[in-house]
């Protein structure tokens, strides 16, 4: 079975601030991880995704996360933080022995609230 | 490109009442899912429409939900008759494969039983 954590309900971090919002995860296989962004009142969109390859990802609106297969974490990041940024983060992942499942399971989501 | 569309955007039933949510994937896309959010947890997964056929249909929570997909093109998600623990956010998603693509998400339908 494949699982989700985001440790942390809520994370605070004041505008111009690195950030990282934290996600491990569970797999039998190898990892398809995801992160998502949901602004209020809003669906959730993709912003990056790590399939294979270099460990770090690139993404939308400046955000990156680092795939770290040993502590089996894609912690989210981003250099400087926006006011903008703030919103409801979510980490995914697919296990890539779920054959033709294409299931993906989502973590609990992380609140980033950036402080002016 | 139009995105996925959801209606209603919001839907208050009392329980017992039969509620009836589509959705609309971005044209082409051949995989359509539905999710649901119950307050403050994970996005559960509900099931996988490939086309007109389900494809996986294993976070059904039981028979009073009914997700139909005729032709392949809107599916309708039908909640019948609906209980106090039906409420969250159903969130519908589509992509244009199989595999490695990312799922493209509608806003959502706020669903309150009462």
């Amino acid at each position: 079975a494949q699982s989700v954590a985001q440790p942390e309900d809520q994370v605070n971090v004041a505008e111009g601030n690195p950030l990282t919002v934290k996600c491990t995860y569970s797999v039998s296989g190898n990892p398809y991880l995801f992160w998502y962004v949901q602004y209020p009142n809003r669906g959730l969109q993709f912003l990056l995704k790590y399939i294979t390859g270099d460990n770090l990802v690139k993404g939308s609106y400046g955000f990156e996360a680092e795939f770290n297969k040993s502590q089996t974490s894609f912690h989210l990041k981003k250099p400087s933080a926006l006011v903008s940024d703030s919103a409801l983060y979510f980490c995914a992942v697919r296990d890539s022995n779920s054959g033709g499942y294409q299931k993906v399971t989502f973590g609990t989501g992380t609140k980033l609230q950036v402080i002016p | 490109e139009a995105g996925v569309t959801q209606f209603p955007s919001h839907s208050v039933i009392e329980k017992g009442q039969t509620v009836t949510l589509r959705c609309d994937p971005i044209s082409g896309h051949d995989n359509l899912y539905w999710y649901r959010r119950v307050m403050g947890k994970e996005i559960k997964f509900l099931l996988h429409f490939v086309k007109e056929s389900k494809q996986d249909e294993s976070g059904m929570p039981n028979n009073r939900f009914l997700a139909e997909r005729t032709g392949g093109t809107y599916s309708t998600l039908k909640v019948q008759p609906a209980e106090l623990e039906d409420s969250g956010v159903y969130f519908c998603a589509s992509s244009p494969g199989t595999g490695l693509y990312e799922q493209y998400f509608g806003p959502g339908t706020r669903l309150t039983v009462t």
